[in-house]
């Protein structure tokens, strides 16, 4: 299993600020997740972070907007950029955990943003 | 991403059996059925997956259909801590290590 925390758990700010939000997870993992999940909405994948490289951004999203850091294999933070009231939502990381076919995806608690 | 189907919301009474289905007619070869659940105010959490044969865990029962075209997530004893979101998600384990979320079955449980 894996355990992760993020901080901050809410935080609301205001438009054209940014938010920088981190993940801790309590053992080591090469990929680490970054979700959004809009008021009322499923989860939509932003990006994938590596250790070591640079994060692999799904469509929609950008780096300007969303830059990501890895710079541990216990570690990430997602920072929301030049913020607007469309980007409060609920921002979680994941992680795999386990071996081959019997992994399953451990979610931290998320990160509750109201951009106000 | 193979993509799958789910009614919207789905209810149940207190201790009975509920019966969550997921269609995914593209499904491939190679895609895992995986199914998580989100309670409110928390983040998503794993229930079970499986890829050919019906699958059990302490959680819940997965059926899966001889075709793979559908599956069924099964909660022998519905409690009002069951009430959730539940996602149903097909992983390709060999070819991707991303998991992409549909709009679940949000599941009601009466007392």
């Amino acid at each position: 299993s894996a355990v992760i925390s993020q901080k901050p758990s809410r935080d609301i700010c205001q438009r054209g600020t940014s938010l920088t939000i981190q993940c801790q997870v309590d053992s080591q993992v090469t990929m680490m997740f970054w979700y959004r999940q809009q008021p009322g909405q499923s989860l939509t994948l932003i990006a994938t972070a590596n250790q070591g490289s640079e994060a692999t951004y799904e469509s929609g999203f950008v780096i300007d907007k969303f830059p990501i850091s890895r710079p541990n294999l216990t570690f990430s933070t997602l920072t929301v950029s030049n913020m607007s009231p469309e980007d409060s939502s609920i921002y979680l990381c994941s992680v795999w955990s386990g071996q081959g076919s019997y992994n399953e995806q451990f979610f931290g608690p998320g990160t509750r943003l109201t951009v106000l | 991403d193979a993509k799958t189907t789910q009614p919207n919301s789905m209810e149940s009474n207190e201790e009975e059996p509920v019966h969550l289905p997921c269609n995914h007619s593209t499904i491939s070869g190679t895609d895992y059925i995986h199914w998580y659940r989100q309670l409110p105010s928390q983040g998503p959490e794993y229930v079970i997956h499986g890829l050919t044969s019906n699958v059990n865990n302490r959680m819940a029962s997965l059926a899966i259909a001889e075709d793979r075209k559908s599956s069924t997530l099964i909660l022998h004893r519905a409690t009002l801590r069951d009430a959730a979101v539940y996602y149903c998600i097909l992983r390709d384990l060999y070819n991707t290590d991303k998991l992409i979320f549909g709009t679940g079955t949000r599941l009601q449980v009466f007392p």
